[in-house]
Formats: C-alpha cells, sequence, structure tokens
C-alpha cells in the first residue's frame, strides 16, 4: 500500500508569491496533519483535519490555510511568502479511533524554498 | 514552543555500540512516538508506546517511558552505520484525540563504521 505523498517534493518561490501543497493520506486515514520543519528544529504544528473539518491550529499567521477535501486529500496554501516560510512542510496521516494508540505515519515532505 | 526536549542534541558512537536518546516533555501524554529522520527526507515512525505502558521493543530499538518524570528513552542496540539520522521524540497530549504532535529539538546520531 502507498504511504503519505506529497507534491510538489521540491519547489522555489518568490517573496510575496502563493503556494499550494498537496498531500494524499494512507488509504482509509481519514485524518491529515500539517507540520513545518525549518532546518536544525523538529516539526512544527500547523493544521489538523478530520472528516474534512479543521479540529487544530498550531501558532501560524493567517497566510496559511489548508483544506481536506471529500476523498481525505489534502492542500495547504500559503500566501505573501516570506523568507522565513523556506522550510520542510510535512504531511501526516492517522486512522480515526483511540488517540492513545493512534500510529502517525508522516510523508518525504515539501522542500520550499522562498527567494 | 517545543514541548519535548532531547538530550543529547548530537551523539556520535562506533557501529556496533549501543545508543541511548533521551526526550522529557512538560504535560499529560496520550502517548508518546519515536521517529527517525535521514538527512532532507521524510519522518519514519519507529515505536509508539502509551501513556500506560513503561516499556516496549521493537528489533534493535527499547522505549521507555516514566510518566511520574515525564521523560523517555530511546535504545538502539548493536548500532549501525545505517542508523545515522536525526531521531525525534512526539507527544501527542493528554486530551487530544487527532494528530497534533509536539515534536523535541531531536538528536542527531552518527554511527561510524
Amino acid at each position: 500500500d502507498a504511504g503519505v505523498t506529497q507534491s510538489p517534493t521540491h519547489l522555489i518561490k518568490t517573496r510575496g508569491q502563493h503556494v499550494t501543497l498537496r498531500c494524499s493520506p494512507i488509504s482509509g486515514h481519514k485524518s491529515v496533519s500539517w507540520y513545518q520543519q525549518v532546518l536544525g528544529q523538529g516539526p512544527q504544528f500547523i493544521f489538523q483535519y478530520y472528516e474534512k473539518e479543521e479540529r487544530g491550529r498550531g501558532n501560524f499567521p493567517d497566510r496559511f490555510s489548508a483544506r481536506q477535501f471529500p476523498n481525505y486529500s489534502s492542500e495547504l496554501n500559503v500566501n505573501a511568502l516570506l523568507l522565513g516560510d523556506s522550510a520542510l512542510y510535512l504531511c501526516a496521516s492517522s486512522l480515526p479511533g483511540t488517540a492513545s494508540g493512534n500510529t502517525i505515519y508522516f510523508g518525504e515532505g515539501s522542500w520550499l524554498t522562498v527567494v | 514552543s517545543q514541548q519535548g526536549e532531547e538530550d543529547p542534541q548530537a551523539l556520535s558512537i562506533q557501529e556496533g555500540e549501543n545508543a541511548t536518546m533521551n526526550c522529557s516533555y512538560k504535560t499529560s501524554i496520550n502517548n508518546l512516538q519515536w521517529y527517525r529522520q535521514n538527512s532532507g527526507r521524510g519522518l519514519v515512525h519507529l515505536i509508539l508506546i502509551r501513556s500506560n505502558e513503561r516499556e516496549k521493543h521493537s528489533g534493535r530499538l527499547r522505549v521507555t517511558l516514566d510518566t511520574s518524570k515525564k521523560s523517555s528513552s530511546l535504545l538502539i542496540t548493536a548500532s549501525r552505520a545505517a542508523d545515522t539520522a536525526s531521531y525525534f521524540c512526539a507527544v501527542l497530549p493528554g486530551g487530544t484525540s487527532y494528530g497534533k504532535l509536539t515534536f523535541g529539538q531531536g538528536t542527531i546520531l552518527t554511527v561510524h563504521p
């Protein structure tokens, strides 16, 4: 079975532009989360979606938005890009169910460079 | 802000030696998960330990959890050069029923052949 898939793998954008990153969860997984990982740090939680509803949001500005589609895939959108948005963006998926036993699986990420 | 803190920040050992990494956190948890990340790549899930568990094993990996001390450790036995990577602990806070993990800064492990 395919794991969490993300696209694109690498992209370069100019300051002020907009970017859309895409994620397909593992088949059967209905929960999708997005994380930002700046070089040298651990991932930081951005958004979590379950059954197409936003279930959590991290400490990120309104320039960051996301949505989940009926097939449970998800998009992360970032407007008005800043140099500091350069990072690895990770998507994760998990099964619904009891929180204590939920393994959360990550994709390979999308490397965003803002110049 | 990061909840977990890994210790040490970097660890350098020879092949065949054991590697121990520690993680501390601040709040109650549902579970704690360990991940490996090779340079520039995604996170690979290693092991999950529930808040009511004290120890788990998976192959050469052993994870312990002490909720009274709010700490966990990851032991890799008989390390190999291929184990060279960054290792992260991530907690799913208590009261959270979805995928909102909080990560530490990670431990960079280098295994010399």
